[in-house]
């Protein structure tokens, strides 16, 4: 069965300061890869997606995400963090029935 | 586009009332999905529709839920009779199979539902 595992429940970083939030996942095939954000009453938002091709992909505000079939790991990263990136991060993978499978979240406090 | 739309956003019910949340996908997707999240069990998916047909609502926690969508443009998920143990965030979601954003969930802003 998939799963997905965000091992990291709280983050804590300067603003300014880079961002790793770490992703796996376990499915059989190549997976599509998701990361959301849901900022505090709100609903989720779509960061980036992974279907196929460069493993490097590129998201709104200013995230990337990098899949590693070998390591089954799709991490977000960010360069440099902005007090308004505070909020909880949802990695997410999907399969050929449509459904998606969400990890737990990582919250990610940001101090200045 | 107006996005999924979710109402009401708020709802405070006393327990064994009936509970009724609505949700308006976005024209053109023909997948929408029901989800429920808590602090305890984080997001969970109740149940999805395609074309407005009921394909998996293994999630669905009792008989108590019931979700429907009479047509494409909108659907609910009911709870009768409430129980505390039902407080959450009930999220809506669509998608399309087809075109460049095929199989992205985008997401409603989610009905808070608190019973007393």
């Amino acid at each position: 069965a998939q799963s997905v595992t965000q091992p990291d429940i709280h983050i804590t970083v300067s603003e300014g300061a880079s961002l790793e939030l770490r992703c796996n996942y376990s499915y059989g095939a190549t997976p599509y890869l998701f990361w959301y954000v849901q900022s505090p009453g709100q609903g989720l938002q779509l960061l980036l997606k992974y279907f196929s091709g460069d493993t490097l992909v590129q998201g709104i505000k200013g995230f990337e995400a990098e899949f590693k079939r070998s390591q089954s790991s799709f991490n977000l990263r960010k360069p440099s963090v902005h007090w308004s990136d505070a909020a909880e991060y949802f990695c997410a993978v999907g399969d050929n029935t449509d459904k998606l499978i969400f990890g737990t979240g990582t919250r990610l406090q940001v101090f200045p | 586009d107006a996005g999924v739309i979710q109402s009401p956003r708020h709802e405070v019910t006393e327990m064994g009332q009936e509970v009724t949340l609505r949700c308006k996908p976005i024209s053109g997707h023909d997948y929408l999905f029901w989800y429920r999240q808590t602090m305890m069990r984080g997001l969970e998916l109740l149940i999805y529709f395609n074309n407005n047909v009921p394909i998996d609502d293994s999630g669905m926690p009792e008989d108590r839920f019931s979700a429907k969508m009479p047509n494409a443009s909108f659907s609910t998920l009911k709870i009768q009779p409430s129980e505390p143990r039902d407080s959450a965030v009930y999220f809506c979601a669509s998608s399309r199979t087809r075109g460049s954003a095929k199989n992205i969930q985008y997401f409603g802003a989610g009905t808070r539902l608190s019973v007393l």
